[in-house]
């Protein structure tokens, strides 16, 4: 079957770095992308992984291992407005999300 | 201002009535996709349209249906078919849909309680 596996919960300090793990196992595979939502509010994007290797942008760094059908998302410099769910996806044959992990940062 | 649609932000039906949801994108987007999320719980696929007048069935389309006679709607229908509506509702579009980057817009999400 198709699964996304990422952790339920983080805790993390501000000003501290946090890594989100996500393992996957899905028909077909074109890239992984990260998003990230607060309490009520709509997904947003934060970054895509097509190919190997790592992805830098502000804050915040993604990276894809292909071959180990994995990938991390990497938040640097923890602000209290990070709190929130992340979800991974996977773009395969169609578009398939995980459970998300809630990050909580406290002060 | 480009983006993406939903209406209404909360809706309240009795049990047994089929409801439809909006949405709607200016963004000039050939792919839509409609989603539910469940409280704590990640989104999982509805339905899904590439183009104009095809579309396709996600893990939980049962209960579920949609139209996309326009590019830039497509409302989805909550049929009394569908055991358990309440949730969440969010509506995507993206740039085409097909392989590569293909980063997903989302609207304000539709929140639906069945009485």
């Amino acid at each position: 079957g198709q699964s996304l596996e990422q952790p339920s919960e983080v805790t993390a300090v501000e000003g501290a770095i946090v890594q989100i793990n996500c393992t996957y196992q899905t028909s077909g595979f074109y890239g992984l992308s990260w998003y990230q939502q607060h309490d009520g509010g709509a997904p947003t994007f934060l970054s895509y992984n097509g190919l190997d290797g790592l992805e830098e942008t502000g804050r915040f760094s993604s990276f894809l291992s292909r071959s180990d059908s994995y990938g991390y998302l990497l938040l640097q410099e923890l602000q209290m407005k990070d709190s929130a769910s992340y979800f991974c996806a996977v773009k395969g044959n169609d578009m398939r999300f995980g459970a998300g992990t809630r990050l909580t940062v406290k002060p | 201002d480009g983006g993406i649609t939903q209406s209404p932000k909360y809706l309240f039906r009795k049990e047994g009535q089929n409801v439809t949801l909006s949405c709607e994108q200016n963004l000039n987007h050939d792919a839509m996709y409609w989603y539910r999320q469940d409280p704590g719980q990640g989104l999982r696929l509805i339905y899904y349209s590439q183009i104009v007048n095809d579309f396709q069935k996600g893990d939980i389309a049962e209960g579920y249906s949609v139209s996309r006679e326009k590019k830039e709607s497509f409302p989805l229908t909550v049929t009394s078919a569908q055991k358990n509506p309440t949730a969440f509702y969010l509506c995507a579009s993206s740039m085409n849909g097909g392989e590569g980057t293909d980063t997903q817009y989302f609207g304000p999400g539709t929140r639906l309680t069945v009485l």
